[in-house]
């Protein structure tokens, strides 16, 4: 099976710069994910690494290191709007399906 | 540009009840899935769909059914609903490989 973890809360002033980090366990792996989720809506998608490295996408970067089982999600330049919770989620190699096993989320709160 | 839909939004059912929670998604995507979230427990896969015309049981089976009706529609059966099933409900689709997963706004379903 797969399992994930990653911190339940971050707290961070707006303009700042946080990290989310994300370890994983999995048999088998094909990429890592990162999912943001406002509160009372649906997650959406944000990132996707199969490789190790950084991959940047505006404000937000993610990276991987496949060796080390470990990913984190950055996030510059830090908005009131960007309070949510994040999922990092594993696309594991076993069953098919594309399916995604999901950590239990971090709580970013973004204050003043 | 509907995106993933899923009827209804809201449902309270007594224990024992049974209903059924629809998803249809209009992008051709051929693998579909159903979630549930509980707080502090992230998303958690119920069944998923890899293509029209199988389904296959996640992490969460037990007390729940599937159909993929035809590519675009997939629904989620609740035979006889259970306190524990108490969750908000998330229906979601992807083109497949390295592209993310696309979710529905959620069915906050309680049983009482």
């Amino acid at each position: 099976g797969q399992s994930l973890e990653q911190p339940s809360e971050v707290t961070a002033v707006e303009g700042a710069i946080v990290q989310i980090n994300c370890t994983y366990q999995t048999s088998g792996f094909y990429g890592l994910s990162w999912y943001q989720q406002h509160d009372g809506g649906a997650p959406t998608f944000l990132s996707y690494n199969a490789l190790d490295g950084l991959e940047e996408t505006g404000r937000f970067s993610s990276f991987l290191s496949r060796s080390d089982s470990y990913g984190y999600l950055l996030l510059q330049e830090l908005q009131m709007k960007d309070s949510a919770s994040y999922f990092c989620a594993v696309r594991a190699s076993t069953g098919g399906g594309n399916k995604l096993t999901f950590g239990t989320g971090t709580q970013l709160k973004v204050e003043l | 540009n509907a995106g993933v839909t899923q009827t209804p939004k809201f449902q309270v059912l007594k224990t024992g009840q049974s209903m059924t929670l629809q998803c249809a998604q209009d992008m051709n995507h051929n693998s579909m899935y159903w979630y549930r979230q509980d707080p502090g427990m992230g998303l958690r896969l119920i069944y998923y769909s890899a293509s029209e015309g199988t389904t296959d049981k996640g992490e969460v089976p037990n007390g729940y059914n599937v159909s993929r009706l035809n590519k675009r529609e997939f629904s989620l059966r609740l035979e006889s609903a259970a306190p524990s099933q108490t969750s908000v409900y998330f229906c979601a689709s992807a083109r497949g490989g390295d592209y993310g997963y696309t979710f529905g706004s959620g069915t906050r379903l309680t049983v009482v």
